[in-house]
């Protein structure tokens, strides 16, 4: 069954760095997302991604975050300077549309630690 | 802002036995309920959904119920099985009012008891 990849499974980095998630949704999938969850905490969407722009984003997803679709598979999730407050579970999501209808699709998450 | 509540934070249940898991709501623009499962170290796994034109949907073991003037949904599970223990997500969508985004419940951990 198809799926959704991220890596790496867990990053590491240092407060002020630049960090770059990345994830492979699913082939046939039109709409991308990244969702965060900071431990003990729900799942945040972030921001929603099609036809190679962004279509929603939160108040979370400000000028330190930029997302990407560099070819055709991947899908990236770039911060630009972290912050200790950006250590979270960063899920990708992909559905084929959006709809009533229709599901999103998560990824296992990357565990990024700001030290 | 809590727009999705699930405000029981654990569960347990004997094997064999029905799970009843509760979900509130406040947005009433959400159109579209979701349930994900999730174990540990892996992402959401989509379960079932419901859309607000329907009351019931069932899929196996699983029926989610909406009740949407009390702005409330239910995950059933019967029967409760060992490896259904995981933490349950609701979620909800509001696309028509142009949203795509699943905005979730703080999720609840359900264990399963052999």
């Amino acid at each position: 069954e198809p799926e959704v990849t991220q890596t790496p499974s867990h990053q590491v980095t240092q407060m002020g760095q630049e960090v770059i998630l990345r994830c492979v949704p699913i082939s046939n999938h039109l709409y991308f997302y990244w969702y965060r969850q900071i431990l003990g905490q729900k799942v945040e969407f972030l921001v929603s991604f099609y036809n190679n722009e962004i279509s929603e984003k939160s108040e979370i997803f400000d000028d330190q975050f930029s997302v990407e679709r560099p070819d055709g598979s991947n899908f990236t999730l770039k911060i630009r300077s972290t912050k200790l407050e950006d250590s979270a579970m960063y899920f990708c999501a992909s559905s084929l549309i959006a709809g009533v209808t229709d599901t999103q699709y998560f990824g296992p998450g990357t565990r990024l630690t700001v030290l | 802002d809590q727009q999705v509540k699930q405000n029981s934070p654990s569960l347990s249940v004997q094997e064999g036995r029905i799970s009843i898991l509760n979900c509130d709501y406040t947005n009433s623009m959400f159109d579209y309920f979701l349930w994900y499962k999730k174990y540990p170290a892996e992402g959401p796994t989509f379960l079932i959904s419901i859309s607000s034109i329907k009351d019931k949907n069932e899929d196996g073991r699983f029926t989610v119920f909406l009740n949407k003037s009390a702005k409330h949904l239910s995950l059933h599970i019967v029967p409760s099985q060992p490896g259904d223990s995981a933490v349950y997500f609701c979620a909800a969508s509001a696309v028509p009012g142009g949203s795509e985004k699943l905005v979730f419940g703080k999720g609840m951990k359900l264990t399963v008891n052999p």
